[in-house]
């Protein structure tokens, strides 16, 4: 069965780094997300992307981060200047259409980052 | 604000047992809700509901929206240590393609 892979599983940096997390989505869907979700608390939504732009972000998503398809399989996650509390896991998903219609999420094993 | 809630928090069983799991939600424009397993990586798809009283199956697991209660449970019969991890609930509402989670339920299944 198809699935969403990331990479790396566990990055660990220092604050004020930059960071990139790797994502290749399962390869006939249209809709990229990543979530997040801090040690004990919910999975939360961080952004959409669709047709090559963000469809949606979360207050979340503010200017330390951004998002790219760089090539017709990878997708990324970049926080420009780590800070203690991006400290979680990261999930990538993907989906064949959007929300709109209903369509579940497949997610990927997710990328625990550390800040210290 | 559109919310999730789970219950209970954590759950411990014997093999055998059968649980239920709870989830509400106060969601503006429902438009589905989803279960998924999550076992220390990754939430696994389970179901999506979209209809009231339509049960949906799957070997030990089965699942039923009530949209009018604003609730959904998720059964597990005849429960195995395998099915220990983290049950999550996830909603969608209105014009978005965000999800809504819930906090989870932790089960912990004991031989």
């Amino acid at each position: 069965e198809p699935e969403v892979t990331q990479t790396p599983s566990h990055q660990v940096t220092q604050m004020g780094q930059e960071v990139i997390l790797r994502c290749v989505p399962i390869s006939n869907h249209l809709y990229f997300y990543w979530y997040r979700q801090i040690l004990g608390q919910k999975v939360e939504f961080l952004v959409s992307f669709y047709n090559n732009e963000i469809s949606e972000k979360s207050e979340i998503f503010d200017d330390q981060f951004s998002v790219e398809r760089p090539d017709g399989s990878n997708f990324t996650l970049k926080i420009r200047s780590t800070k203690l509390e991006d400290s979680a896991m990261y999930f990538c998903a993907s989906s064949l259409r959007g929300g709109s219609y209903n369509s579940p999420l497949h997610f990927g094993n997710g990328t625990r980052l550390t800040v210290t | 604000e559109d919310k999730v809630v789970q219950s209970p928090l954590s759950l411990v069983v014997h093999e055998g047992d059968t649980v239920t799991l709870n989830c509400s939600y106060e969601v503006t424009n429902f438009r589905s809700l989803l279960w998924y397993k999550q076992e220390k990586k990754a939430p696994t798809f389970l179901f999506m509901l979209t209809s009231s009283g339509i049960e949906k199956k799957s070997g030990r697991l089965s699942s039923i929206l009530d949209k009018k209660e604003l609730f959904s449970i998720l059964n597990i019969t005849a429960t195995q240590t395998g099915d220990s991890a983290v049950y999550l609930c996830a909603v969608y509402g209105g014009a978005t393609n965000k999800l809504i989670f819930g906090t989870g339920t932790l089960l912990a299944v004991q031989p």
